[in-house]
């Protein structure tokens, strides 16, 4: 149990253009859902939790109006790359948990964006 | 501030042998620990975690140490298996909160054939 399925693995857009990345918890529902970003060779950071039916959450240092993301349901959470720049370029991966105490988070496959 | 901090970057470990990975935490408040790990383009795979109040847990080749007084934990793999060969990342969170997992950074490990 606890699969958490990420859609697209791999997306090559154009500058200024808007990328939207989809999360789905598919045996299970997720009220809190996170979206990391990993540099290469660098660790994973957090950069907003997402909460079903409010606003997300976001890190400090992330800009809320170019990540925008959104939880409309129990099992699906979104991110929208807004105006990508090649800086943008990155490992996006999501993660939900069961909800409950000492339960592991559970870690989508990722998605690549490149920006041109 | 890395406050979970994974001092090696590699390691390479000869098949059939341990492989220990390290992890160092500054935040006393962490309470839940966790070991994943990931393969190039995949999302971390979840291993092996321990909670505060223990100071080992096993399951299976795995086993994790927690070190309270020292703010270290260590991950365990014996014996060691080629398919072992990824990125290892602990990560430490605080249970009273919102799941916010803070990583290290990470460290390569190679199983040698």
């Amino acid at each position: 149990g606890a699969v958490v399925s990420q859609h697209p693995s791999r997306v090559i857009c154009k500058s200024g253009t808007s990328v939207k990345i989809e999360c789905r918890s598919l045996d299970f529902q997720a009220t809190t859902m996170f979206w990391y970003r990993q540099f290469p060779k660098k660790s994973l950071m957090l950069m907003a939790t997402s909460n079903e039916g409010s606003k997300a959450t976001y890190e400090q240092g992330v800009e809320k109006d170019k990540f925008l993301i959104n939880h409309a349901s129990l099992t699906l959470s979104t991110l929208t790359v807004t105006s990508a720049h090649p800086e943008d370029s990155s490992f996006y991966i999501c993660s939900a948990g069961l909800g409950q105490i000492n339960s592991p988070l559970h870690f989508g496959n990722g998605t690549r964006l490149t920006v041109t | 501030d890395q406050q979970v901090k994974q001092n090696s970057p590699s390691l390479s470990v000869q098949e059939g042998r341990i492989s220990i990975l390290n992890c160092d935490y500054t935040n006393s408040m962490f309470d839940y620990f966790l070991w994943y790990k990931k393969y190039p383009a995949e999302g971390p795979t979840f291993l092996i975690s321990i909670s505060s109040i223990k100071d080992k847990n096993e399951d299976g080749r795995f086993t994790v140490f927690l070190n309270k007084s020292a703010k270290h934990l260590s991950l365990h793999i014996v014996p060691s298996q080629p398919g072992d060969s990824a990125v290892y990342f602990c990560a430490a969170s605080f249970t009273s909160g919102t799941y916010k997992y803070i990583f290290g950074t990470g460290t390569r490990l190679k199983v040698l054939a």
